[in-house]
């Protein structure tokens, strides 16, 4: 079965950082691209990152460029994602997910909050 | 940048309804376009992908059609565990989702 939990999440004043991890079992990680997507409460989804299988490509949305690093380290199946400069309007629950056909794998989502 | 437009926002309807969502993208998006549902405090689940195809498990009264601009999601016979809102995503370029529709219990 396929499985992705995020963990990291948590509070984080604005200006602060974080990092997520993501941890695949169930599948061959290295074979796949994954994705960060967001939400914050009572929004929709939005698309935060992705980097290729081998992580050599990574794309950002604009709203986070500069800010959030996407990483991976295929020998752990694990996807990282670094967030720095945090704002409040990065509060949100972070997935990650898994590109097979389309996103066709979710982890559980972990909850960003930035807050004084 | 290709912005998805769901419409309509909202959907009230019954049990045994036929329901259709339907999906605009600013530009073509040829048949890349998928259908997810999502359930409040779950996760989103992957229904149709290239715009018509079901994902495995998914039941068949799902379906999806469209290319280029125009899409629509399907379902034949509302079910109770349907009510749901339901997003639209395009992954031509770059990644891109819809605002969602609600489809609620009228």
């Amino acid at each position: 079965e396929v499985q992705l939990v995020e963990s990291g999440g948590g509070l984080v004043q604005p200006g602060g950082s974080l990092r997520l991890s993501c941890a695949g079992s169930g599948f061959t990680f290295s074979d796949h691209w994954m994705h960060w997507v967001r939400q914050a409460p009572g929004e929709g989804l939005v698309w935060v990152s992705r980097i290729s299988s081998d992580g050599t490509n990574t794309m950002y949305a604009d709203f986070v460029k500069g800010r959030f690093t996407i990483s991976r380290d295929n020998a752990k199946s694990t996807l990282y994602l670094q967030m720095n400069s945090l704002r409040a309007g990065d509060t949100a629950v972070y997935y990650c997910a898994r590109y097979g056909i389309a996103f066709d794998s979710w982890g559980q989502g972990t909850l960003i909050t930035v807050s004084p | 940048d290709i912005q998805m437009t769901q419409s309509p926002f909202t959907l009230p309807a019954s049990v045994g309804d036929r329901v259709t969502i339907t999906c605009r993208a600013s530009q073509t998006v040829g048949n890349w376009l998928a259908w997810y549902q999502q359930k409040p405090g779950k996760v989103p689940k992957l229904l149709i992908y290239k715009a018509s195809n079901l994902q495995s498990g998914v039941p068949a009264r799902f379906s999806g059609s469209g290319y280029g601009t125009e899409f629509t999601l399907t379902i034949s016979s509302l079910q109770p565990d349907d009510f749901a809102t339901y997003y639209c995503q395009q992954y031509n370029e770059y990644y891109t989702f819809g605002q969602g529709t609600k489809l609620e219990i009228k």
